[in-house]
């Protein structure tokens, strides 16, 4: 069992959609969870961050935790054609431990 | 403020052969990783840096893997010799102080044929 489960997708959505991006993780340790997005060619750029459980919105971007179920979520409102990319997901655990990252899903936004 | 500059951004080598990958990090970031992507993947941590120093290489295939970080700034990662399963993006990334906050250059795609 991977340590981190992503749907890869592709996901495809017509634009002005709300989009929710899901993750599963096994290692109760994690406490850091973060949204990487990643344009084609591209490297991956931190899009949010939540420390233990909860929520944290910043604009169109919604993180969500749910540590007593190892899970966690990204929803977009109102989807743009440049929101198209790969999403990643993220985690690690306290102390300087390396990061895991999901496979990635492929978004889609169609105009 | 500048970004994490990486070289070359394309790669193609046959294999067997050597190849040296280098990075620059935003200034005054005492973290460094590298990482390889391989299509369809997520990011795999091969090596980690604390200013000089290697915090975890435990997935760094050591016996063709080398990487260094010279006086806490640029790092080079070398593959010696390179196998066709070694084709990937190879991405660094840098950090101020906390793991969560990685910034990542754009990354070097080899191809071994």
């Amino acid at each position: 069992q991977k340590e981190v489960e992503q749907d890869p997708g592709p996901l495809s959505v017509p634009e002005g959609a709300i989009v929710s991006l899901n993750c599963t993780y096994s290692n109760s340790a994690f406490q850091y969870f973060m949204w990487y997005r990643q344009y084609s060619r591209k490297g991956p750029e931190l899009l949010m961050y939540t420390y233990s459980s909860g929520n944290k919105e910043d604009g169109r971007f919604t993180a969500q935790v749910d540590k007593s179920s190892k899970y966690i979520s990204l929803f977009i409102r109102d989807s743009q054609p440049s929101d198209s990319a790969t999403y990643l997901c993220a985690m690690s655990a306290p102390g300087g431990f390396k990061t895991i990252f999901g496979a990635g899903t492929r978004l889609f936004v169609k105009a | 403020e500048a970004g994490v500059a990486q070289s070359p951004r394309y790669k193609i080598i046959e294999k067997r052969q050597s190849v040296a990958f280098w990075c620059n990090p935003i200034s005054g970031h005492a973290t460094l990783y590298w990482y390889q992507q391989i299509l369809g993947q997520g990011p795999k941590l091969l090596i980690q840096f604390q200013n000089n120093g290697v915090v975890d290489d435990s997935q760094l295939p050591k016996d063709r893997f080398s990487a260094e970080r010279l006086k806490g700034v640029d790092s080079t990662l070398k593959i010696q010799p390179a196998k066709l399963e070694d084709s990937a993006v190879y991405l660094c990334a840098s950090s101020p102080v906390f793991i969560y906050e990685q910034y990542f250059g754009p990354g070097t795609r080899l191809t071994v044929t």
